[in-house]
């Protein structure tokens, strides 16, 4: 089994630019995130979905934009890409409350 | 107020000995669950152990328990017997209800654990 997908794995952008970062899951899970996580740090929450069609915020989520057209998908879109933006980027899915996360690879994503 | 606090940033601990990383919490919802995970260097994130708030016994998995105290709010990592392979970095996080149902993780800090031989 794939898993959690993510891709790219690195990426460099110019302030300003934007981009998307890929995640999807062949699991059928309906719960996905996205964090991030800036260098000694924990994960922080940027965007949530319960299911195709439904996102919420996270902690972080200025900056970002989500969709979940369908439920293995759930890509991050960066708009206008800023040097604090520069993180590692996590996806993660789960099939509900009491199971464990199920995580990407990640993304390095450094912002110049 | 932290919804989950890692006190100690770093940790070291003699081969084959045991090692407690410390994690509390606070919540006020009754059903929560607590995760760790372990991060080696190569950064996947690794499950290792759960805890829901109504379990009545510790969970345990191989060398891994988890110490719960619900009345302290706290889930301390337990690792017996620990292994070169047990350096990494070690997030305790919790899932609960959020205002609008859903259920929200939350990560500490982290622990970083070394294993000297």
């Amino acid at each position: 089994n794939a898993g959690v997908t993510q891709t790219p794995k690195f990426r460099i952008l110019k302030i300003g630019q934007s981009m998307t970062l890929q995640c999807t899951q062949d699991m059928n899970h309906n719960y996905m995130y996205w964090y991030r996580q800036d260098p000694g740090m924990g994960l922080k929450l940027i965007y949530y979905s319960v299911g195709a069609g439904i996102t919420d915020k996270g902690e972080v989520p200025n900056g970002y934009n989500v969709s979940r057209s369908t439920t293995e998908d759930f890509p991050l879109r960066l708009e206008l890409a800023a040097p604090s933006q520069t993180s590692v980027y996590f996806c993660a899915s789960t099939t509900g409350n009491s199971q464990p996360q199920h995580f990407g690879d990640g993304t390095r994503l450094s912002i110049l | 107020a932290q919804k989950i606090t890692q006190t100690q940033p770093g940790m070291f601990v003699q081969e084959k000995e045991a090692v407690t990383l410390d994690c509390t919490y606070d919540t006020s919802d009754p059903s929560y669950g607590l995760f760790w995970y372990k991060q080696p260097s190569s950064g996947e994130m690794i499950f290792l152990i759960y805890q829901g708030s109504y379990d009545q016994q510790n969970a345990t998995e191989g060398r891994y328990s988890l110490n719960f105290q619900k009345a302290r709010k706290s889930a301390n990592l337990v690792i017996s017997a620990s292994q070169l392979g047990d350096s990494a970095m070690y997030f305790c996080a919790m899932r609960e209800r959020g205002s609008g149902g859903s259920y929200i993780p939350t990560f500490g800090r982290g622990t970083s654990l070394i294993v000297h031989p």
